[in-house]
C-alpha cells in the first residue's frame, strides 16, 4: 500500500499569511504514460464531508479560490494557501488515487495564530 | 447540481450488519463510479472501495474483503454499502462520493479524485 505522510500535523498561521502543507508518498504517484500525478488535496471543516480542492496535484477544482495551489511531482507534494482567510481553518488531507487501496495522509490541522 | 444524499444514522450491536444508502441526483448516475470512505471519531479518512454504477464492477481493499458489499440500483439512482460482522472499531461516519473515471494512455481503467461527497452517515456499533 502507498503510505502518505503529511507534515506538519498541525499548523498555526496569521490571517493574510502563507500556509504550506507537505505530503510525501512512499512511492511515486506519477503515471509515466500520461505524465499525471494521481494526487488530490481535500479540505474538511468540522461536521462536514471532505471537499475536493486540488486534483492531478496542481489542478484547482472548479469554484476553489485561487489562493489555494498545489505543486510537486512523483513523491513530494505541497498545498499552499497564499493568504490565509478565517474560513480556511480546517483539516487538510492529501490522497493518492494511483493505485488501490486508495490512501489518505493523516491530515494537517490548520488554525489561526 | 450533482448531489448525494445519504440515509440516516444507525446504531447496531456487534456482529450485526448495516446497509447505508446514497441517492444521487443532478447528474447521470451511470456515468460515475461511487466510492465509499469512512472516518472514525476524531480520526482520518479510510477508503472502503468503489463500485461502477455502469456495470456493477467493484473493488474493495483487502482489509474489508468478505465483510463489505457495494451495490447500485439504477432504477432509483441509489448506491448501497453493506458492512457485516460489525465490530466496535467500525464505529464511524460513512461517506459516499462520486469518482470520475478515465482510461489512461495504456487503456487501463482508473478513477480520478472524488469530486462530490454525501453528507455522511454515522454508524455506531455498541452492545
Amino acid at each position: 500500500d502507498i503510505v502518505l505522510t503529511q507534515s506538519p500535523d498541525s499548523l498555526a498561521v496569521s490571517l493574510g499569511e502563507r500556509a504550506t502543507i507537505n505530503c510525501k508518498s512512499s512511492q511515486t504517484v506519477l503515471y509515466s504514460s500520461n505524465n499525471k500525478n494521481f494526487l488530490a488535496w481535500y479540505q474538511q471543516t468540522p461536521g462536514q464531508p471532505p471537499k475536493l480542492l486540488i486534483h492531478w496535484a496542481s489542478t484547482r477544482q472548479s469554484g476553489v479560490p485561487d489562493r489555494f495551489s498545489g505543486s510537486g511531482s512523483g513523491t513530494d507534494f505541497t498545498l499552499t494557501i497564499s493568504s490565509l482567510q478565517a474560513e480556511d481553518v480546517a483539516v487538510y488531507y492529501c490522497q493518492q488515487y494511483y493505485s488501490t487501496p486508495y490512501t489518505f495522509g493523516q491530515g494537517t490541522k490548520l488554525e489561526i495564530k | 447540481q450533482a448531489q448525494l444524499v445519504q440515509s440516516g444514522a444507525e446504531v447496531k450491536k456487534p456482529g450485526a450488519s448495516v446497509k447505508v444508502s446514497c441517492k444521487a441526483s443532478g447528474y447521470t448516475f451511470t456515468s460515475f463510479p461511487i466510492t465509499w470512505v469512512r472516518q472514525a471519531p476524531g480520526q482520518g479518512l479510510e477508503w472502503m472501495g468503489w463500485i461502477s454504477a455502469y456495470n456493477g464492477n467493484s473493488n474493495y481493499p483487502q482489509k474489508l474483503q468478505g465483510r463489505v458489499t457495494m451495490t447500485t440500483d439504477i432504477s432509483t439512482n441509489t448506491a448501497y454499502m453493506e458492512l457485516r460482522s460489525l465490530r466496535s472499531d467500525d464505529t464511524a461516519v460513512y461517506y459516499c462520493a462520486r469518482a470520475p473515471d478515465l482510461y489512461d494512455n495504456s487503456g487501463h481503467y482508473r478513477l480520478a479524485a472524488f469530486d462530490v461527497w454525501g453528507h455522511g452517515t454515522m454508524v455506531t456499533v455498541s452492545s
